[in-house]
C-alpha cells in the first residue's frame, strides 16, 4: 500500500529535550515536506526537500532541522523544543506540484 | 505571494441539508492547482479533488461538487444531502507553477458539523 508513515503519533516532551519525528514514504517520491497545523492558521510548511541532500526552508523553519540522506526518509528534528512548538505535524510526499501531497497520519506533539 | 482564504470558520447543519464551503485564492501566477482536503476527527488528511487553472469545468462526485470560477478567484465545495460522516475540517489549498518548494498554501480550514 502506498503510504507515508510517520512516528510517533503522539509525543509529550519537556522543554529543551531533543527529539526526532521520523517520516518514511514507499512511493519513490522525490518531493517531501513537513507541515505544522495550528488552529486558525491551517497548515504551514516548515521545510521541504526536492531530492536527496537537497532541502530548504519553508515558511516557519525556526527551531527545526531536517535531513534527507535517503530518498524515502525525511526526519524532522527539534534540537531544543519549546512550548510554542506544541502542534500537529504532518509529513508529506509528492511526485510534483501537479499532484499535491500524500500526507502521513500526523504527530501530535506537546512540549511542556 | 499566494494566499487562500476560507472565511467560514465553522458551519453547523442538520443532516440532509446542502452546504457550501467557500474558498477564495490569490495568486498572480497563470498556472496553478487548487485542492480540497478533508480532515475527519481521526486527524488524517484525505485528498478530495485537484483542479488546474486551465480547467474551469465544474466537477461532481457523488454528493460532492466543486465550482471553480477564475473570474472571482473562487473554488467552492458543495456537499448535497449532508451526512453525519461529513463532519470534519475541510481545507482548500493552492500550488503554483513552477511549484516553489513544491509548497501547498493552505487556508485556515472550515469546521463542518453535521447534526442528526
Amino acid at each position: 500500500e502506498a503510504q507515508v508513515t510517520q512516528n510517533p503519533r503522539y509525543l509529550i516532551t519537556v522543554t529543551g529535550k531533543k527529539l526526532t519525528v521520523t517520516c518514511s514514504q514507499n512511493m519513490n517520491h522525490e518531493y517531501m515536506s513537513w507541515y505544522r497545523q495550528d488552529p486558525g492558521l491551517g497548515l504551514r510548511q516548515i521545510y521541504y526537500s526536492m531530492n536527496v541532500e537537497v532541502t530548504d526552508k519553508g515558511d516557519v523553519p525556526e527551531g527545526y532541522k531536517v535531513s534527507r540522506k535517503e530518498k524515502r526518509n525525511f526526519p524532522l528534528i527539534l534540537e531544543s523544543p519549546s512550548p510554542n512548538q506544541t502542534s500537529l505535524y504532518f509529513c508529506a510526499s509528492s511526485l510534483s506540484g501537479f499532484y499535491g501531497y500524500t500526507f502521513g497520519s500526523g504527530t501530535r506533539l506537546t512540549v511542556v | 505571494a499566494q494566499k487562500v482564504t476560507q472565511a467560514q470558520t465553522e458551519i453547523s447543519v442538520v443532516e440532509k441539508e446542502d452546504v457550501t464551503l467557500d474558498c477564495v485564492y490569490e495568486t498572480r501566477d497563470t498556472t496553478y492547482y487548487l485542492f480540497w482536503y478533508k480532515q475527519p476527527p481521526s486527524g488524517e488528511l484525505v485528498f478530495l479533488i485537484r483542479r488546474n487553472s486551465f480547467d474551469e469545468q465544474n466537477e461532481i462526485s457523488g454528493r460532492y461538487s466543486w465550482n471553480f470560477q477564475k473570474s472571482t478567484s473562487s473554488f467552492n465545495f458543495t456537499i448535497t444531502a449532508s451526512q453525519v460522516v461529513d463532519s470534519a475540517v475541510y481545507f482548500c489549498a493552492l500550488s503554483v507553477f513552477p511549484f516553489y518548494g513544491n509548497k501547498l498554501v493552505f487556508g485556515a480550514g472550515t469546521i463542518l458539523r453535521v447534526k442528526s
